[in-house]
């Protein structure tokens, strides 16, 4: 299992452009996160879905977008970057309960 | 609105000792906590889990514990090593399925 993957690993975005952060999983689970960690802070929640089809928003979603058409996929769609959104971010995947999370290795952007 | 907090932000202790660190949480009504580890630069990897019902795991060398109603966990690390150099993050899952995260201890074991 490769558990969860997230591409790019690295990204610079200038003002204004757009971009999407892959997330896969290949544990079948149904709940998918997104999250920001900026430096020094614990992770903020995003956005979260509960199964295909089916996403929420957590704490901080204003200039983000998700979708979910497959169990596997929960790609994290950001339009009009701003520098505010300089961060990391991770993606995780939980089984229904105790919902233990298992994290992806993150995405470095910087918003310039 | 939950807040986690952890203290203390930073810890150095030299090898061998055991150690405890600690989370606070201000609402009692969670689903679980969780622990996790973060090497610099890296994702995070889960240490322990603990359900609402149960009071404390353990895992080799570390164990969690959950008081519930005074809205605090420790996690302890015994005989440290200086491989356990890491931040250590403590997050609780509430009904929604919201997890709140602890802004982290970064813990440092001199040899």
């Amino acid at each position: 299992n490769a558990g969860v993957t997230q591409t790019p690993k690295f990204r610079i975005l200038k003002i204004g452009q757009s971009m999407t952060l892959q997330c896969t999983q290949d544990m079948n689970h149904n709940y998918m996160y997104w999250y920001r960690q900026d430096p020094g802070m614990g992770l903020k929640l995003i956005y979260y879905s509960v199964g295909a089809g089916i996403t929420d928003k957590g704490e901080v979603p204003n200039g983000y977008n998700v979708s979910r058409s497959t169990t596997e996929d929960f790609p994290l769609r950001l339009e009009l970057a701003a520098p505010s959104q300089t961060s990391v971010y991770f993606c995780a995947s939980s089984d229904s309960s105790p919902y233990e999370q298992y994290f992806g290795p993150g995405t470095r952007l910087t918003v310039t | 609105k939950q807040e986690v907090t952890q203290i203390p932000a930073a810890l150095s202790v030299p090898e061998g000792e055991n150690l405890v660190l600690n989370c606070s949480f201000t609402d009692s009504a969670i689903y679980n906590l969780q622990w996790f580890r973060q090497d610099p630069g890296k994702g995070l990897t889960s240490l322990l889990l603990i359900q609402s019902s149960q009071r404390e795991q353990t895992s080799g060398r570390l164990n969690a514990s959950l008081d519930k109603s005074s809205g605090r966990s420790t996690l302890y690390i015994a005989a440290s090593q200086p491989g356990d150099s890491a931040t250590y993050l403590c997050a609780v899952v509430e009904g929604n399925n919201d997890m709140r995260f602890g802004a982290g201890t970064r813990l440092t074991v001199k040899p």
